[in-house]
């Protein structure tokens, strides 16, 4: 089965960096995504990674540790319009299956 | 890219009455398509699987007989709310398998608010 974990919420401001975990228990893994979702809109993909390591995708990065079931989004430069929430999903399957979700707020 | 159009965005019905949700599939074949439903400020929960031509998957918990799954070609899936009631509305979202590199294939719908008065 799946457990994607991941915080509920988180505050920054503009300009700086920041990092959302997300720890996954899954069986047939087969990937880990990222996406952003603003609020009545469907989530945009950002990032995937299937092997161990740091993907880097211009402000954003994403890691993955299969050994550990750790996933992390970094987020650089934080813009006020990066105010969403961040969605950790496992590819177990065929279907994507959703963590709870992280709401960022930026501040200035 | 690969696009997914979903309609109606936002829709307003009846208690009891039916609602149905389209998503197709523009530029591409989706032999699978996924429907999900989002609650506020929660995430996205599986509803069900849809495969084009036989019968779709059901997560656990999700009524298939209240929650219709029609995936008759490769590029429509339909799911139709029978007999809404209000613990119903909710956002829906399908998602289709598109074999693009660029979204590593998942394409999503836009989505469609349902609000059960």
């Amino acid at each position: 089965g799946q457990n994607i974990d991941q915080p509920t919420e988180m505050t920054a401001t503009e300009g700086a960096i920041v990092q959302i975990n997300c720890t996954y228990q899954t069986s047939g893994f087969n990937g880990l995504f990222w996406y952003q979702q603003h609020a009545g809109e469907a989530p945009t993909f950002l990032s995937y990674n299937v092997l161990d390591g740091l993907e880097e995708k211009g402000r954003f990065s994403s890691f993955l540790s299969r050994s550990k079931g750790y996933s992390y989004l970094l987020l650089k430069e934080l813009q006020m319009k990066d105010s969403a929430s961040y969605l950790c999903a496992d590819q177990a399957g065929t279907a994507l299956i959703f963590g709870k979700g992280t709401t960022l707020s930026v501040s200035s | 890219g690969a696009v997914v159009s979903q309609h109606p965005s936002w829709v307003i019905c009846k208690s009891g009455t039916s609602v149905k949700i389209e998503c197709r599939s523009l530029d591409f074949q989706a032999t699978t398509m996924f429907w999900y439903r989002q609650f506020p400020k929660q995430s996205l929960m599986l509803m069900a699987t849809s495969n084009e031509g036989s019968k779709a998957t059901y997560e656990q918990g999700v009524e298939k007989d209240k929650f219709l799954i029609n995936h008759a070609s490769l590029t429509l899936s339909t799911l139709t709310v029978t007999s809404a009631h209000p613990e119903d509305s909710s956002f829906y979202i399908c998602s289709a398998r598109d074999g693009t590199g660029v979204s590593h294939g998942y394409t999503f719908g836009s989505g469609t608010r349902l609000t059960v008065v």
